[in-house]
């Protein structure tokens, strides 16, 4: 059973500060990655994705791969209240065209 | 505008009733998925689709069924509700190639089977 690990949190930050968010996977053949937003009662949606080792940034959001270790992470710089939401990382599967979604981290801004 | 339509938002029927969830996706996407996500746990996949004619079953076991007739259609049938299929039902699809694997949602059809 391949799967994809994360705290479920809550995270709580204050506002201005950065946010981590972790994740581990098992699938070691995996090559794509992402973290989705999802606000309560809301759809999930895109906010990063990563194919290579290392860092990736846009804008206020960096994701970090590290296959050997196969750990992914996100970043979120200078934290509004509107970032409060449940962060869900996936991985595509190596062997199938699906993605494997995580239970989610709880992040919660406080002002 | 290229986007992934649900439809009904909102469903509430009575027990033994068979409903069908609509999913429409107009950006040409070969495959599409199905989850179910009950409120604030996680995502789990019941259904998914390579292309026309092709279904697969999820990771979830589910006694709901789909179709892939045409590329951009995606419909998900519960032949008898019951209560335990109370749940929110999301549809997400995805181009193909190995780079091409973000999956874009729709908005989720709320289902209460009473």
């Amino acid at each position: 059973q391949k799967e994809v690990e994360q705290n479920s949190g809550p995270l709580s930050v204050p506002e201005g500060a950065i946010a981590s968010l972790n994740c581990t996977y098992s699938d070691r053949g995996s090559q794509s990655f992402f973290w989705y937003r999802q606000y309560s009662g809301k759809s999930p949606e895109l906010i990063m994705f990563i194919y290579s080792n290392g860092d990736k940034e846009d804008g206020r959001f960096t994701a970090q791969l590290n296959k050997a270790s196969q750990y992914v992470s996100l970043l979120i710089r200078d934290s509004q209240p509107s970032d409060s939401a449940t962060y869900l990382c996936a991985v595509k599967d190596s062997s199938a065209s699906k993605i494997i979604f995580g239970s989610g981290t709880r992040l919660s801004i406080r002002p | 505008e290229a986007d992934i339509y649900q439809t009904p938002r909102y469903l509430v029927i009575g027990t033994g009733k068979k409903i069908t969830l609509e999913c429409s996706q107009t950006m040409g996407h070969d495959k599409m998925y199905w989850y179910q996500q009950d409120p604030g746990m996680e995502l789990h996949l019941i259904h998914y689709s390579y292309g026309v004619n092709s279904t697969e079953k999820g990771d979830l076991s589910s006694e709901s069924t789909v179709s892939r007739i045409r590329t951009e259609h995606f419909p998900l049938t519960l032949e008898s509700a019951r209560p335990s299929h109370t749940s929110q039902y999301l549809c997400a699809s995805s181009e193909s190639g190995a780079a091409k694997n973000i999956q874009y949602f729709g908005a989720g059809t709320r289902l209460s089977v009473l």
